[in-house]
């Protein structure tokens, strides 16, 4: 079975465009988590989608939002992007989501210029 | 608030050798679990192994091994016989539904030949 997929695998943008992230969960897992992961830190949880609706968020501003679509695949939406923004973004299926194993996708690295 | 504090950024062991990964946690939470995970550097992050808290029994898997302290908020790695593929970054991660998951800052690992 495939993993969880993530695309584009790299992508730069500048200050101040808008960014989405592709994500595709193991098939059967029905929630999908994503993460901000700045280089030399641990993730930073941003979302959690369980059956298309928000389970779950961050301490992240609103110009980050998320959506889950009935095949269970999540878009991330970065706006108004900033220097900081840049980071790896890593999404994550798991079954239902609750104290379950989280299987990660390999990212997908946003440079912002 | 949920916090996790793994005050190691960086072991090294010899290869065959047994290493402890440290992690403290706060959590105001009853039911939670606890996880480790690895991120060797191709990035993609994987379980190492998974702890239910109200299970007092310590989890292992093959070569891993938790020590779990409850009380003291403590959650604790052991990797025996260590190999050169177990370098990587490790992450411990608490979970818990309000809070999802927390990851630390990350302890990186070296295995020395």
């Amino acid at each position: 079975d495939a993993g969880v997929t993530q695309s584009p695998t790299h992508l730069i943008k500048t200050r101040g465009q808008h960014v989405t992230l592709r994500c595709s969960p193991i098939s059967g897992h029905k929630s999908v988590s994503w993460y901000q992961q700045v280089l030399g830190q641990g993730p930073q949880f941003i979302f959690q989608y369980y059956e298309k609706e928000e389970r779950g968020r961050g301490n992240f501003p609103d110009r980050f939002s998320a959506r889950q679509f009935p095949n269970y695949s999540s878009e991330l939406n970065v706006n108004a992007l900033l220097l900081g923004d840049s980071a790896l973004y890593l999404c994550a299926s798991s079954l239902q989501g609750e104290g379950e194993t989280q299987y990660f996708g390999p990212g997908t690295r946003l440079l912002v210029l | 608030a949920q916090t996790v504090t793994q005050s190691q950024p960086e072991m090294s062991v010899q290869e065959a050798e047994t290493v402890t990964l440290s992690c403290t946690y706060d959590t105001s939470e009853s039911d939670y679990y606890l996880f480790w995970y690895k991120q060797p550097p191709s990035r993609q992050m994987i379980l190492v192994i998974r702890q239910e808290a109200y299970k007092q029994q310590n989890a292992t898997e093959n070569r891993f091994s938790v020590n779990f302290q409850k009380a003291a908020k403590s959650f604790s790695l052991k990797i025996s016989d260590s190999q050169l593929g177990d370098a990587a970054m490790y992450f411990c991660a608490p979970f818990s539904g309000t809070y999802k998951y927390i990851f630390g800052t990350g302890t990186r690992l070296k295995v020395l030949a």
